[in-house]
């Protein structure tokens, strides 16, 4: 029961650096989310996925690239990393139409990136 | 758009004791959900507590109780009994039910220190 999972957990990455997240989901969850978490921000949205192949941008999505080729993956990649992107990055997924929807994401454990 | 605050940066209260967790947001919408979350030094965000908007009754999950006032736009979150276990960042979420592919707003979270 893997549920929802990142990768890598720790990032240490150079400024003008291409970086991309990792996220794994087992559920068949229509939707997927990318969030990061600031100090003082609680959790933005970045880019969100109703489905395969449809994305749509969040709250703070410049600097961010995510595609969905699987209903299962969704990538986030930093095409140049800025130190203004260093935080902590979760995934999310939830149910969408003809499933059972409780309303609530389950979340991925986090990724910490560091841009230097 | 809709808006989550939580006025409340720190908290602390004494193990065993009661502690109540603020929580107000703006919306124009009717129909929707509020969750708490709990996010210990893990990092893992943990569903604590779901309110559906046409439920009057306030929900309940052991310890954890809220008091959502509707017109007031204000949903709190008290803990009884306090354990040590329970520090943790808290964030109230909002999630529209009347927009498809609607996603979680979160307010900067509350921080929680329980004292032995």
């Amino acid at each position: 029961d893997a549920g929802i999972t990142q990768s890598p957990r720790y990032k240490i990455t150079e400024t003008g650096r291409q970086v991309t997240l990792m996220c794994h989901q087992t559920w068949s969850h229509s939707y997927m989310f990318w969030y990061r978490q600031d100090l003082g921000h609680g959790l933005r949205l970045i880019y969100y996925s109703a489905a395969a192949d449809i994305t749509d941008k969040g709250e703070v999505p410049d600097g961010y690239v995510v595609s969905r080729s699987k209903t299962e993956n969704f990538p986030l990649t930093l095409e140049s990393a800025t130190r203004s992107q260093t935080s902590v990055y979760f995934c999310a997924s939830r149910r969408g139409s003809g499933q059972v929807d409780a309303g609530e994401l389950f979340f991925g454990e986090g990724s910490r990136l560091t841009v230097l | 758009a809709q808006t989550v605050t939580q006025s409340q940066p720190e908290m602390s209260v004494q193990e065993a004791e009661t502690v109540t967790l603020s929580c107000t947001y703006d919306t124009s919408e009717s129909d929707y959900y509020l969750f708490w979350y709990k996010q210990p030094p893990s990092r893992q965000m943990i569903l604590v507590i779901r309110q559906e908007a046409y439920k009057q009754q306030n929900a309940t999950e052991n310890r954890f109780s809220v008091n959502f006032q509707k017109a007031a736009k204000s949903f709190s979150l008290k803990i009884s009994d306090s354990q040590l276990g329970d520090a943790a960042m808290y964030f109230c979420a909002y999630r529209s039910r009347e927009t498809s592919g609607s996603r979680l707003t979160f307010g900067e979270g509350t921080q929680l220190t329980v004292n032995p």
